[in-house]
């Protein structure tokens, strides 16, 4: 079956710095790639769409000089979240999707970003 | 403004005890309704996707039907492993995913 891998699974950083998330699809082309955040008990909050090689697409209130994603490959697509503060500290998911659609939706297992 | 409501919120079942959860929503054009596992910590985990109403589809102990209003999620027999939050989410045209708040299944052996 599809394969998305999230790396890394837990990060701690410090208020200032900035964290890349990289999401990689292991065994099909990720034509578009999909952000989320979810807060503790809540649903998953759509930030940003993304297609290869073009601009991603920023959900209206999502900052998208905070939230860097760059999809520069069929299987790769990173987030960079730039100068964190405590309150950027969430669980960030990715998802992906080939052209056909005959691998749904596939999603990463996540990483939990703690901003010190 | 697409919409997924999903209820209970939560629910705690004895071993074996069936029941069924519910996802109601309203969208323009659905292209596919998506039922998702959820464990502590990790991303969702693919159950069914299902594309017009009538339709079933079944896995296990889970049995996903959908309306043109709603869609069921019945757990059969529930044992401990089944215990996760399940997630629904609507397509539109879009090929955005639209999420609910998800059930918090908790199964008591």
């Amino acid at each position: 079956g599809a394969v998305v891998s999230q790396h890394p699974s837990r990060v701690i950083c410090k208020s200032g710095t900035s964290v890349k998330i990289e999401c990689r699809s292991l065994d099909f082309q990720a034509t578009t790639m999909f952000w989320y955040r979810q807060f503790p008990k809540q649903s998953l909050m759509l930030m940003a769409t993304s297609n290869e090689g073009s601009k991603a697409t920023y959900e209206q209130g999502v900052e998208k000089d905070k939230f860097l994603i760059n999809h520069a490959s069929l299987t790769l697509s990173t987030l960079t979240v730039t100068s964190a503060h405590p309150e950027d500290s969430s669980f960030y998911i990715c998802s992906a999707r080939d052209q056909s659609g005959r691998y749904g939706y596939t999603f990463g297992s996540g990483t939990r970003l703690t901003v010190v | 403004e697409d919409q997924v409501t999903q209820s209970p919120e939560a629910l705690r079942l004895q071993e074996g005890e069936s029941s069924s959860l519910n996802c109601s929503y309203t969208v323009s054009g659905l292209r596919g309704l998506f039922w998702y596992r959820q464990d502590p910590g990790k991303g969702p985990e693919f159950l069914f996707t299902l594309y017009s109403a009538g339709e079933e589809k079944e896995k296990e102990r889970l049995k996903a039907t959908l309306t043109k209003k709603e869609s069921f999620l019945h757990i059969t027999a529930p044992k401990p492993e089944d215990s996760a939050t399940y997630l629904c989410a609507v397509q539109a045209y879009d090929y955005k995913l639209s999420f609910g708040a998800g059930t918090t299944v908790t199964v008591r052996a």
